[in-house]
């Protein structure tokens, strides 16, 4: 069963406070994506990775960056949190060459008080 | 700027009838276009996809119409039931192993009994 998975699934910090969301999958998955969803705005691409150490920025950058050390997991890092950071973040993973569907993650509930 | 538009934002329909979503896209790179149903609270999933090189895809009750020439489609889903209430989300890409989808905005479907 493909899984992809999220850490924390909720998550509370203030304005100033560095933040750190985790995601993995079991599948093997070369390609792996971080996208927020905001009511009305569908999911927005933040970051892809290609493969390990092989990242991309997507359409709204900016406040983010990642990291991929193992093919499995890929990591989304907020330096100095922002109030309009908050938003639901999803990970999602694909089979690069194999097919174009992208497996979600549970997404993770983040608030910046 | 909205490459891929959705419409309506949000539709009420009975049991029974058929629910028809509508989809536009600007890009003309653009080749593959999946559609992702998300109930409330969870995480997106992909429902059905087209290609460039079809008009019309059916899976059971659902089915893309693909309209190349004027860049629109529409997703119909036939005897709508209301476990199909969930906002469903056009999206769009290349296609090509470093392709990353462009999503709508979608539209929230609730199904009345």
């Amino acid at each position: 069963d493909m899984k992809v998975t999220q850490m924390p699934r909720y998550l509370i910090k203030r304005m100033g406070e560095n933040v750190l969301l985790e995601c993995g999958q079991d599948m093997s998955h070369e390609t792996m994506y971080w996208y927020r969803q905001d009511p009305g705005l569908g999911l927005q691409l933040i970051y892809i990775s290609y493969d390990v150490d092989s990242n991309s920025e997507g359409d709204i950058p900016k406040g983010y960056r990642v990291s991929r050390k193992k093919r499995e997991h890929f990591s989304l890092i907020l330096d100095s949190a922002k109030t309009n950071q908050t938003s639901v973040y999803f990970c999602a993973s694909r089979r690069t060459r194999v097919s174009y569907e992208q497996y979600f993650g549970p997404g993770t509930r983040l608030t910046v008080l | 700027q909205q490459q891929v538009r959705q419409s309506p934002q949000s539709l009420t329909v009975w049991e029974g009838e058929t629910t028809i979503l509508n989809c536009s896209y600007e890009d003309s790179t653009f080749d593959y276009f999946p559609w992702y149903r998300q109930f409330p609270g969870k995480s997106p999933a992909l429902l059905i996809a087209i290609s460039l090189v079809s008009n019309k895809k059916e899976d059971g009750r659902f089915t893309i119409f693909f309209n190349k020439r004027e860049k629109k489609l529409s997703l119909h889903i036939t005897d709508s039931q209301p476990g199909d209430s969930a906002t469903y989300f056009c999206a769009a890409s290349e296609t090509g192993f470093a392709s990353a989808l462009t999503f709508g905005s979608g539209t929230k479907v609730i199904v009345l009994p």
